[in-house]
């Protein structure tokens, strides 16, 4: 149990279906995060929230839509994806995302997504 | 921005010997260099960090070390178990950036 919740573990869509992934945190972490793993890359760093402001985003596709109503809850609204989009969803928190100060993050077990 | 180089890809070693993996970054200002392992079907845990106030930090079988001048870090594994294979990344944080540059990982397998 590594203090961060995702869900659900496996989804499976089509490429019109809107759907969304929930994450959770309980380690009382002020920055959370969104990453996508695919195969053979690197983890690609897609949102950045910190106090519940969006921070960083990583020149992502509007079809995923990241929302933070408190620093404890993050979720990542999905519309009209494409194949492509089908990886490993990782959620993450640190304590915070300031400059210059490095966190330690901690992921949740992943959403695995695979779009049809 | 940062950049994080891990080598190898993967790496096969027997039960009971030692592993090795490497990372160099390209940000002098980055001060924190966790290490993460990722068993298959899970997230990545962090297992070990180091920041670069110091040069070397063990915790029983696992061990990294840090040498700021080159801009490398390597994460040690001694006595390697079946329970050891895995994929690990390195990151480099810290510097201004918001978050951690992970390297692209290394598949270790430890044969019985």
């Amino acid at each position: 149990e590594t203090g961060v919740t995702q869900t659900p573990r496996h989804l499976v869509m089509g490429m019109t279906n809107k759907k969304s992934l929930k994450c959770e945190q309980h380690l009382g972490h002020n920055a959370m995060y969104w990453y996508k793993q695919s195969a053979k890359k690197p983890l690609e760093l897609m949102f950045v929230y910190n106090f519940k402001e969006q921070t960083e985003n990583n020149s992502v596709p509007s079809r995923f839509s990241p929302e933070c109503p408190n620093s404890s809850h993050l979720f990542l609204h999905l519309h009209t994806l494409q194949p492509e989009d089908s990886a490993l969803y990782l959620c993450a928190s640190s304590q915070s995302s300031g400059q210059g100060n490095g966190n330690t993050i901690y992921f949740g077990e992943g959403s695995w997504l695979t779009v049809v | 921005g940062e950049n994080v180089e891990q080598h190898p890809s993967t790496l096969s070693v027997q039960e009971g010997d030692s592993a090795v993996i490497k990372c160099t970054y390209s940000d002098s200002a980055s001060n924190y260099f966790p290490w993460y392992k990722q068993e298959l079907g899970k997230g990545p845990q962090l297992i070990i960090d180091i920041r670069s106030n110091v040069g070397e930090k063990k915790d029983q079988r696992i061990a990294v070390t840090l040498n700021k001048t080159a801009k490398h870090f390597s994460l040690h594994i001694t006595e390697t178990q079946p329970e050891d294979s895995a994929v690990y990344f390195c990151a480099a944080g810290g510097s201004g950036y918001s978050t951690l540059t992970f390297g692209k990982g290394t598949m270790l397998l430890v044969s019985p």
